[in-house]
């Protein structure tokens, strides 16, 4: 399967505990995004990069949340101290700088934080 | 913050029903409108990508048209199968950006 690759699927953590979660996009592609659905709501967006370049990020990310992609490849999007608000599906897409309208979504990552 | 707006939330539809769906989206600065299907434990689906005014997609028995000048789109399903059943989503795409903007979705289930 060549698909976006998230990992874990699902996360259950105690308040107050470091979480880190992983994507793997499609292979060619040099975009990639985060994004967070929490209940009855659409994704909203988080952050944005563009090959290892963090080119945009969301003012909902706060300090507690950092993203990277050390070599343009996979990426991971931390969680420091996780609250209970923390709670929703972490979800990663990729897209070809190219053929920059269409995102590939990956299955996402729910996180539940006791 | 942009808008982006669906209707309805959800949708209780009979099998072999024709239904649609509403997306508005700010009618400034547009520059790409998608619809996503996202089934519950899968990854949201692409359906459509459209661009122009007045672009009109088909896939199946899924079609989509887009009014950039007014901001709306509609996704309708032709003889809705229980298989249609999932939320669908629009997404905004702006000009300048690569972020797009989600709508919160209109949940259909298609009862047998």
């Amino acid at each position: 399967d060549t698909g976006v690759s998230q990992n874990p699927r699902h996360k259950i953590t105690k308040r107050g505990q470091n979480v880190t979660f992983r994507c793997d996009p499609i292979s060619e592609h040099n975009r990639l995004y985060w994004y967070r659905q929490t209940l009855g709501q659409g994704p909203e967006f988080l952050t944005y990069f563009q090959n290892e370049a963090q080119l945009e990020k969301s003012r909902l990310l706060s300090d507690r949340f950092s993203a990277e992609r050390p070599k343009g490849s996979f990426s991971t999007l931390e969680i420091q101290r996780t609250e209970q608000g923390d709670s929703a599906m972490y979800l990663c897409a990729s897209s070809f700088q190219r053929d920059s309208y269409e995102q590939y979504f990956g299955p996402g990552t729910r996180l539940t934080v006791t | 913050i942009l808008n982006v707006e669906q209707s309805p939330q959800s949708l209780h539809v009979q099998e072999g029903d024709s239904t649609n769906f509403t997306c508005s989206f700010p009618s400034s600065n547009f520059y790409a409108l998608h619809w996503y299907r996202w089934e519950t434990a899968k990854s949201p689906e692409a359906l459509f990508v459209m661009t122009l005014n007045g672009d009109e997609k088909k896939k199946g028995r899924i079609s989509a048209t887009l009014n950039t000048k007014e901001g709306y789109s509609y996704l309708y399903i032709k003889g809705s199968q229980p298989e249609d059943s999932a939320t669908y989503l629009c997404a905004f795409m702006e000009t300048g950006y690569q972020k797009v903007t989600f709508g919160t979705g209109t949940k259909l289930q298609v009862i047998p």
